[in-house]
């Protein structure tokens, strides 16, 4: 089976443009979690998708958003880019959300942002 | 290949002895808990996992142990080898007040490295 894949694996941008990451969960897993990791704050918990709607969201500012479509495939949208957003950004995903399912990682998005 | 933190605690072990990494986690309502392993380049792997209402689990070459009353979690590794070489999370599952969801707090990580 398949792991959870993410696209692009690299992406460098500048300020203030807008970036729209790609992320396809295991086959059969309907949850997908997004994170930031960076060097200074680690791993940082962005938000959490099941069945197309967004079930909690992280303290990040509303420049971050994400959608996931009817196929359990998710997006996240950074708008106008800062230099602290250049980052590892992960997608996660389950066969549910909650405690009762572990999360498996994809290879991550390396955003760098000039 | 890709640096996941410059400024983490680092865990230095001969080639063949036993790893023990260490976790503090935050809060006392988490339930579930899990060890994860990210080399370079790639994302966080899962290693083992605990529930709350367990105190050891044993896997392949690796024992999780939690202790809920210092809110403690360690990751034992037998017989290291230098494929073990990696940076290891552990993570809590946490219960976000108001909302009956859960998230994934991760420790800061510690690097483990392999002396041949």
């Amino acid at each position: 089976k398949a792991g959870v894949t993410q696209t692009p694996r690299y992406l460098i941008k500048t300020r203030g443009q807008q970036v729209t990451l790609s992320c396809s969960p295991i086959s059969g897993h309907r949850s997908v979690s997004w994170y930031q990791q960076t060097p200074g704050q680690g791993l940082q918990f962005l938000f959490e998708y099941f069945s197309e709607t967004q079930r909690n969201k992280g303290n990040f500012p509303g420049r971050f958003s994400g959608r996931q479509f009817s196929n359990s495939r998710s997006e996240m949208n950074v708008s106008t880019l800062e230099l602290g957003d250049s980052a590892l950004y992960l997608c996660a995903s389950s066969l549910e959300p909650g405690s009762t399912d572990t999360q498996y990682f994809g290879p991550g998005t390396r955003l760098t942002v000039l | 290949g890709e640096s996941v933190g410059l400024h983490l605690p680092t865990l230095s072990v001969q080639e063949g002895d036993n790893s023990i990494i260490n976790c503090a986690y935050s809060n006392s309502a988490s339930d579930y808990f899990i060890w994860y392993k990210q080399e370079s380049g790639k994302g966080p792997q899962f290693i083992i996992d605990i529930r709350s209402n367990m105190d050891k689990r044993q896997g392949q070459r690796v024992t999780v142990l939690l202790n809920k009353t210092v809110k403690h979690l360690s990751l034992q590794i037998a017989a290291t080898q230098p494929g073990d070489s990696a940076v290891y999370f552990c993570a809590e599952n946490t219960p976000l007040p108001n909302q009956g969801a859960q998230k994934l707090v991760f420790g800061q990580g510690t690097r483990l490295t392999i002396n041949p």
